[in-house]
């Protein structure tokens, strides 16, 4: 079936750097997309969120940027902390509806 | 405002035995989902109630597994009898109703799961 997948598993960044968390999804149909930040010991955290008529968002410090095109998602983090230690999930939500699809996740260790 | 909360936040119990995970929801919030992470995979959907009623249980791996939302506040997930596989990290998610929100979830920590 289609299913939200993870480039690169885990990233490890030095403090200060910027982060770029990558994301492919394969269905055409999904038209709202969400970034989730897990920490350890917790369950996951709304981060930013992007609609399919959208191509940019930006938040504090984050920026999701989506190509439907060639249907890939990211999530970039400016200066990056170390309290940006997490796994990143991506979800993506067809339109109509309220179940979000999960993806593996992205481990991101930044080293201080 | 509270937040999600799931208890226990850790069992650990053996094959064959059950185990019963619960999930308060925030107050008024009708969507109540549950997801299971296993160890390096995906975060994968279980099933979602609005209010009491299973929206979709699509996700629920197989009759071992039985949630419930009596009254459409708390619900709780059963699994009987537990199986190794059946380890993971059981999520509880709730959001509001209505097309502002809904599909924005706010996650509980999470119940770990280890079945020996």
């Amino acid at each position: 079936g289609e299913s939200v997948g993870l480039h690169l598993p885990t990233l490890s960044v030095q403090e200060g750097d910027n982060s770029i968390i990558n994301c492919a999804y394969s269905n055409s149909a999904s038209d709202y997309f969400i970034w989730y930040k897990q920490e350890s010991g917790k369950g996951p955290q709304f981060i930013i969120d992007i609609r399919s008529n959208m191509d940019k968002r930006q938040g504090q410090r984050v920026t999701v940027l989506l190509n439907k095109t060639v249907k890939h998602l990211s999530l970039q983090i400016a200066a990056t902390q170390p309290g940006d230690s997490a796994v990143y999930f991506c979800a993506e939500i067809p339109g109509g509806s309220y179940i979000p699809t999960f993806g593996r996740g992205t481990s991101l260790i930044v080293h201080p | 405002e509270a937040g999600v909360t799931q208890f226990p936040s850790h069992s650990v119990i053996e094959k064959g035995q059950t185990v019963t995970l619960r999930c308060d929801p925030i107050s008024g919030h009708d969507n109540l989902y549950w997801y299971r992470r296993v160890m390096g995979k995906e975060i994968k959907f279980l099933l979602h109630f609005v209010k009491e009623s299973k929206q979709d249980e699509s996700g629920m791996p197989n009759n071992r597994f039985l949630a419930e939302r009596t009254g459409g506040t708390y619900s709780t997930l059963k699994v009987q009898p537990a199986e190794l596989e059946d380890s993971g990290v059981y999520f509880c998610a709730s959001s509001p109703l209505g097309v502002l929100g809904a599909n924005v979830l706010t996650f509980g920590a999470g119940s770990r799961l280890t079945v020996l």
